[in-house]
């Protein structure tokens, strides 16, 4: 059964950068989308972007300019760095696998699990 | 981006009660909508995706439907562990979106 548990520091200077890592336990990274999301009382659930095991990626153009998510395959890790951060970067971060169902031509239903538990990751100086 | 809106914002019911919460996307997205139930401190958890289909392990009492812009999600006969918040969260674009949640309460 895959598991996943976000680390990284629980506290970030404003304009500084925030890093987080995805560690992936009990299944191969390999061959599936890994994302973040974050979760805010002002914005709700917010999609930040996935990485395929490829290394492909797919970013929130809300965050694109900021943002950038890597893989490890070595580690079974992924990895998100935002940068210049602000008050409003104040979230629970959490790691995610898309699961992918059936297709209809390119497009295929696809759904986040299973989540990791979440870091809350404050923005203060 | 594809908006996703829920109704009701919070829902006050009892144990054996029947539920329904609506999401309403912006604009076409087929079946591509998923639901989730997420309790305090904890991940969301899926419950339904592709519109209609129930995740593995997840009571039958939680059902979905809907296609196009209008879903629903149905709770048959509430127990005291359904007292949680819900999203829907669209697949058929990126950025995905989800919506703001429904607040279920006793």
């Amino acid at each position: 059964q895959v598991q996943m548990q976000e680390s990284g520091p629980g506290l970030v200077k404003p304009s500084e950068t925030l890093s987080l890592t995805c560690t992936v336990s009990g299944g191969s990274i390999s061959n599936y989308y890994w994302s973040w999301i974050r979760q805010s009382p002002g914005k709700g659930l917010e999609w930040i972007g996935y990485i395929y095991s490829s290394g492909s990626t797919n970013y929130n153009p809300s965050l694109k300019s900021r943002i950038t998510i890597l893989v490890d395959m070595s580690k079974n890790q992924f990895s998100l760095k935002l940068y210049s951060v602000t008050a409003a970067d104040t979230a629970v971060y959490f790691c995610a696998r898309e699961e992918v169902g059936s297709c209809s031509g390119s497009n295929c239903q696809n759904w986040f699990d299973p989540w990791g538990q979440g870091t809350l990751v404050t923005v203060s100086s | 981006d594809i908006q996703m809106t829920q109704s009701p914002s919070s829902l006050s019911a009892s144990v054996g009660d029947r539920v329904t919460i609506t999401c309403r996307a912006s604009q076409s997205i087929s079946s591509y909508l998923n639901w989730y139930q997420q309790k305090p401190g904890k991940a969301p958890k899926v419950l339904i995706y592709a519109a209609s289909s129930l995740q593995s392990g997840v009571p039958s009492r939680f059902s979905g439907s809907g296609s196009g812009t209008d879903f629903t999600l149905s709770i048959s006969s509430l127990q005291p562990e359904d007292f949680a918040t819900y999203y829907c969260q669209q697949s058929y674009r990126t950025p995905y979106t989800f919506g703001q949640g429904t607040k279920l309460g006793i």
